[in-house]
């Protein structure tokens, strides 16, 4: 089916503000992954989930980030009294399932943030 | 925890030529090491892996090589063309399931 979709593709907001950005991943996929790419900058992992759980948030970089997963398809990246250091490019990525070896990552097209 | 160090960080080749880009790990548990190849502005896309029971693998002009008592691992792409032009990471998975990446290489390549 289709890939990785995310939305908004480009958010522009205020210091202090609450974003939520979106990943829809693909059809099927039990794994879904948060990044965080800064400008010359690889992926930086966020947060993992397989199925609604979230089962490795050890790269939320502080308690103003949250992810959920509710149904375990769609998820939701929330990030709360923004600040100019949260701006970057956000990318989700699934994948089948298990985080297992070779379990490879297929990446939506992220949402560039921009915190004024 | 896992990290992973790339180089070069930029590389200019003319076209037709061979490109090679080279990364280390820490962790000896990590067991796969994709590459993704990255063109400006858009996602990060997958062109070839490798699993550690494996020594080398080929995908038409696309090799890769793992050496792991060394724990480095390069990514080989000859006959270079302009659409090769692109950011590429490696990036290792670790005991952990987590996908560590390099900083990125940039590849330009030159008529």
């Amino acid at each position: 089916g289709a890939g990785v979709s995310q939305t908004p593709s480009n958010k522009v907001t205020e210091k202090g503000k609450y974003v939520e950005l979106r990943c829809d991943p693909i059809s099927g996929h039990t794994a879904l992954y948060w990044y965080r790419q800064s400008l010359g900058q690889g992926p930086e992992f966020l947060i993992y989930f397989q199925g609604t759980g979230a089962a490795d948030d050890s790269g939320l970089p502080n308690d103003r980030f949250f992810a959920v997963r509710p149904e375990g398809s769609v998820s939701t990246l929330k990030i709360q009294r923004t600040e100019r250091g949260d701006s970057a490019v956000y990318l989700c990525a699934s994948s089948r399932g298990g985080g297992g070896l070779a379990d490879t990552q297929y990446f939506g097209p992220g949402t560039r943030l921009t915190v004024l | 925890g896992e990290n992973v160090e790339q180089h070069p960080s930029t590389l200019s080749v003319q076209e037709g030529d061979s490109a090679v880009i080279k990364c280390t790990y820490s962790d000896s548990a990590s067991n796969y090491f994709p590459w993704y190849k990255q063109e400006l502005g858009k996602r990060p896309q997958l062109i070839i892996d490798i699993r550690s029971n494996v020594g080398e693998k080929k995908d038409q002009r696309i090799a890769v090589t793992l050496n792991k008592t060394a724990k480095h691992f390069s990514l080989h792409i000859t006959e270079t063309q302009p659409e090769d032009s692109a950011v590429y990471f490696c990036a290792a998975k670790g005991s952990n399931y987590q996908l560590i990446w390099g900083a990125g290489t940039k590849l330009i390549i030159k008529p």
